[in-house]
């Protein structure tokens, strides 16, 4: 049973645009949430994190929301470059668990 | 933060034999963390290894077919026992962090 699910395994954009990403999960319990970005031939690597004590999280070019009521998640990068084309892991736990469940990745491609 | 170093980055082995993963860390962590990334799938995680006690399986992944070492709190090691073609997959180790998990750069196992 995926706990964590991303549902669209593809986005294609074009430079400068938006680019949105979705993840939604079904444990209630899950109060922390992380964006990895993933390149070929290389491991995740962090991108951004929220608790479920906020809604929304800033960094630079990207931001995450958080929609407890819906339990769902959404990456938004603005605007999107080349370089942002990767696979994108959403992950979340439970508190006070070591344990991340990840979902399947979305492969996002930027479009010069 | 620290940086982690898994190697092989790629094999090719034959069904019936082992393969062994290492991962080192430049620094000391308490806790590492091996994970499964098969085909189109999300990441899964196999095993938890601390230091100096046996390392804690998820439910579907047994010591026999995934044993890991952990000597000391910078390096640790996942065996493939046995492979089958079923086996093959990405394979990472990672340690968290205050945010979530750094990985390594992952084992891209293919079993012929």
């Amino acid at each position: 049973d995926q706990q964590v699910k991303q549902n669209s395994p593809s986005l294609s954009v074009q430079e400068g645009r938006i680019s949105i990403l979705n993840c939604d999960y079904t444990n209630s319990m899950f109060d922390y949430f992380l964006w990895y970005k993933k390149y070929p031939a290389e491991g995740p690597t962090f991108l951004i994190s929220i608790s479920s004590i906020k809604d929304k999280n800033e960094d630079g070019r990207f931001t995450v929301f958080l929609n407890k009521s819906a339990k769902h998640l959404s990456l938004h990068i603005v605007p999107s470059q080349p370089g942002d084309s990767a696979v994108y892991f959403c992950a979340a736990r439970a508190y006070n668990f070591n344990k991340f469940y990840f979902g399947s990745g979305t492969k996002l491609n930027v479009k010069p | 933060s620290a940086v982690i170093s898994q190697k092989p980055s790629r094999d090719i082995c034959q069904r019936g034999t082992s393969l062994t993963i290492q991962c080192q860390v430049d620094s000391q962590v308490t806790m590492m963390f091996w994970y499964r990334q098969q085909p189109g799938q999300s990441l899964t995680l196999i095993a938890t290894a601390n230091q100096g006690s046996e390392a804690t399986y998820e439910s579907g992944f047994v010591i026999d077919k995934f044993p890991i070492s952990r000597p000391n709190l910078t390096f640790s090691t996942l065996t493939v026992s046995n492979m089958s073609p079923e086996d093959s997959s990405i394979y990472l180790c990672s340690f968290e962090e205050n945010y979530g998990y750094t990985f390594g750069s992952g084992t891209r196992l293919t079993v012929v």
